[in-house]
């Protein structure tokens, strides 16, 4: 089963333009992460924020998480064409399983 | 290599064949766990390893599919009989966990079983 849901399921933009991506999930958890997976590829761990962190940058990654309202933010600033791919966050419960949502798929027109 | 390399990249069979998909860990990872993904959705947890103990098989669908890592590296997935709702992408990844918390995990290619 799947704990996570991303909103929105697909999102199209402009290159140059911020990409958001939102995660909401049910159960209490002790970190929750983003990954990218390129069509035909693996996923690709993108950045993980414990629960008691509230904002993490990397790069032109920025991920909120708000666990009053189980929810995660994956901002994506100054969008380039390879950012083209599948997203999906996955949160990790206090065991070593990983519950991941359905993903949203990102693309950026050129 | 670096990193998790996974083979075959594809794998074709029969309804009813017996396959083998094969999972090379980054060396050093203690934790390797298997996962399928059916098309457009997430990755669903199959099975876990912790060195060469499996410590969790809950996820895996039937009594059909059966996982190994005898020496703590290599791990092997293996499907009997298979059947058409068998088809989809099988990822292997690892990870340092339980060395440390919050662990990362990295992922391979993935095999991409498609069951005629």
């Amino acid at each position: 089963s799947q704990q996570g849901e991303e909103d929105p399921q697909a999102l199209s933009i402009q290159e140059g333009e911020n990409a958001t991506m939102n995660c909401s999930y049910k159960t209490s958890i002790n970190n929750l992460q983003w990954y990218r997976q390129n069509s035909g590829r693996g996923l690709v761990h993108l950045i993980l924020i414990r629960s008691n962190e509230r904002e993490k940058h990397s790069g032109r990654l920025r991920v909120t998480l708000d666990t009053s309202k189980k929810s995660s933010s994956l901002l994506i600033t100054a969008s380039r064409a390879a950012d083209t791919a599948s997203y999906f966050c996955a949160t990790e419960g206090g065991n070593y399983q990983l519950i991941w949502g359905a993903g949203t798929k990102l693309i950026i027109k050129p | 290599g670096a990193g998790v390399s996974q083979s075959p990249r594809y794998k074709v069979a029969k309804r009813g064949q017996d396959v083998a998909l094969r999972c090379d860990p980054i060396s050093g990872h203690v934790s390797l766990f298997w996962y399928q993904q059916a098309l457009g959705q997430g990755p669903e947890f199959l099975t876990y390893f912790q060195n060469e103990a499996q410590l969790d098989k809950s996820g895996l669908p039937s009594d059909r599919f059966f996982a190994e890592r005898p020496e703590g590296s290599v791990s092997t997935l293996k499907i009997q009989r298979t059947q058409q709702e068998d088809s989809a992408v099988y990822l292997c990844a690892s990870s340092s966990y339980p060395t440390g918390p919050n662990q990362p995990q990295h992922f391979g290619d993935g095999t991409r079983l498609s069951i005629l």
